[in-house]
């Protein structure tokens, strides 16, 4: 699986959009890239995942550039309840476990 | 979405005893559970995978013979930390694959975590 490269952490404003990036540049054409994110003392929760197309849910948007080697996360009106570890990380799509990087540690402030 | 329970959510233990930590799906069907270790802010370790009625697969670096797991039925899996010591004080977060909806893709549902503290 595709190492990913998140920044550390980021700052961002309530009510605003916080766009998170991360780094696969080795990523493979059959590998997803999916995003989790840890609130403090929880266990991750699930955010979105994509292949090669940008998607949306309720919780966010992925965007995926054209070559692949980079998405970004999209929390469209960041809140103060999306503090949070927010971790990125690719797989194929028969893989089985999740390899935790270090995360983007956002804390939306008011 | 599909939710996992732990149990306990905490657990304070003298050093040299044995504690167990359950992980339950409550809505679907886990063929595949994970156990995770995560310390303090630090990232999440994969420490085994277990899958329904055959012996789990231990990371590297984990000894199995201290933390044994145990995949009995779709709903429950086990992770006993045996003879507890101070260093093994940790979040231990347990996730379950539903096969039945995540086939494809690798959507994990992961339980509340437990946290243990030797003593």
């Amino acid at each position: 699986d595709a190492k990913t490269t998140q920044p550390p952490s980021m700052d961002c404003a309530e009510g605003r959009a916080a766009n998170l990036p991360c780094n696969h540049s080795t990523i493979s054409g059959n590998e997803y890239v999916y995003w989790y994110r840890q609130i403090h003392s929880q266990g991750p929760q699930y955010i979105i995942h994509g292949l090669k197309n940008n998607e949306t849910n309720e919780m966010a948007s992925l965007i995926i550039t054209e070559d692949r080697k980079s998405s970004t996360l999209i929390l469209p009106h960041a809140t103060l309840r999306d503090t949070a570890v927010y971790y990125c990380i690719s797989m194929g799509a028969a893989g089985n476990k999740l390899t935790f990087g270090g995360g983007t540690r956002v804390l939306v402030k008011p | 979405g599909a939710v996992v329970s732990q149990h306990p959510s905490w657990v304070i233990c003298k050093s040299g005893t044995s504690v167990k930590i359950e992980c339950r799906s409550l809505d679907f069907q886990a063929t595949t559970m994970f156990w995770y270790r995560q310390f303090p802010k630090q990232s999440l370790m994969l420490m085994a995978t277990s899958n329904e009625g055959s012996k789990a697969t231990y990371e590297q670096g984990v000894e199995k013979d201290k933390f044994l797991i145990n995949h009995a039925s779709l709903t429950l899996s086990t992770l006993t930390v045996t003879s507890a010591h101070p260093e093994d004080s940790s979040f231990y977060i347990c996730s379950a694959r539903d096969w039945g909806t995540s086939a494809i893709y690798n959507e994990q549902f992961f339980g509340p975590g437990t946290r243990l503290t030797v003593l």
